[in-house]
């Protein structure tokens, strides 16, 4: 079974803080993806990542950046956190493109910032 | 853009039917249905591409009407199980590796 991780269930930061989130999947899916979600507004994809280095912007990528280094590891990075980036964060990984391979979901990181 | 789910919610007695569709103002590839329960992360129930091909669960089923551009998600004897928000994304092909969701329909099968 393909297992995607995320380094924290819950996260409580302060504002104009530094913020990590990693998520790291084990069956060596070429695709990664950052989504939040917020009640009422469903799925919105923050960033994606096709190979190592490579990335591209989603819908809503402002005020975040990734770093992906290593095929399994994908990392959200919010410069200077702020409380409208209050939300839960999905990250996900699929096999190939987009369109005929599923994506498989990690648990999910709760981030509140005060 | 997103996708437009309908309806946003619905509740069922156990073994009734339920449809949920989903409308997208883009040509679309592929369309993708996830289930989310209360807690936990979204996961995959199906893909239904363009030229009728269909890729997911034995007990599910939906369909894909790639002129009108909607795809349709159909539960049958609901079970208890069922219960969750269900999820579209729509895919527009070609090098675009991403999914862009729908706001989700909040199905609940009560006894």
């Amino acid at each position: 079974d393909v297992k995607v991780t995320q380094s924290s269930r819950y996260l409580v930061k302060r504002t104009g803080e530094k913020v990590f989130l990693e998520c790291v999947q084990d069956m060596d899916h070429e695709n990664m993806f950052w989504y939040r979600q917020d009640p009422g507004l469903g799925l919105r994809l923050i960033y994606f990542s096709y190979d190592v280095k490579m990335k591209e912007k989603g819908d809503i990528p402002e005020g975040y950046s990734v770093s992906r280094e290593k095929k399994e590891r994908f990392s959200l990075i919010l410069e200077s956190a702020s409380t409208n980036q209050t939300s839960m964060y999905l990250c996900a990984s699929s096999l190939r493109a987009g369109g005929y391979n599923e994506q498989f979901f990690g648990p999910g990181t709760r981030l509140t910032v005060l | 853009q997103q996708p437009v789910q309908s309806p946003q919610a619905v509740i069922l007695r156990e073994g009734e039917d339920a449809v949920i569709n989903c409308s997208s103002s883009k040509a679309l590839y592929s369309v993708h249905w996830y289930r989310q329960k209360h807690g936990e992360a979204p996961v995959f129930l199906m893909i239904l591409l363009k030229g009728g091909e269909q890729k997911g669960h034995e007990k599910i089923s939906a369909s894909f009407n790639e002129k009108k551009q909607q795809s349709s998600l159909y539960l049958t004897a609901s079970q208890l199980s069922y219960s969750g928000t269900y999820f579209c994304g729509s895919n527009s092909g070609g090098s675009n590796y991403k999914l862009t969701f729908g706001k989700g329909t909040l199905l609940t099968v009560n006894p």
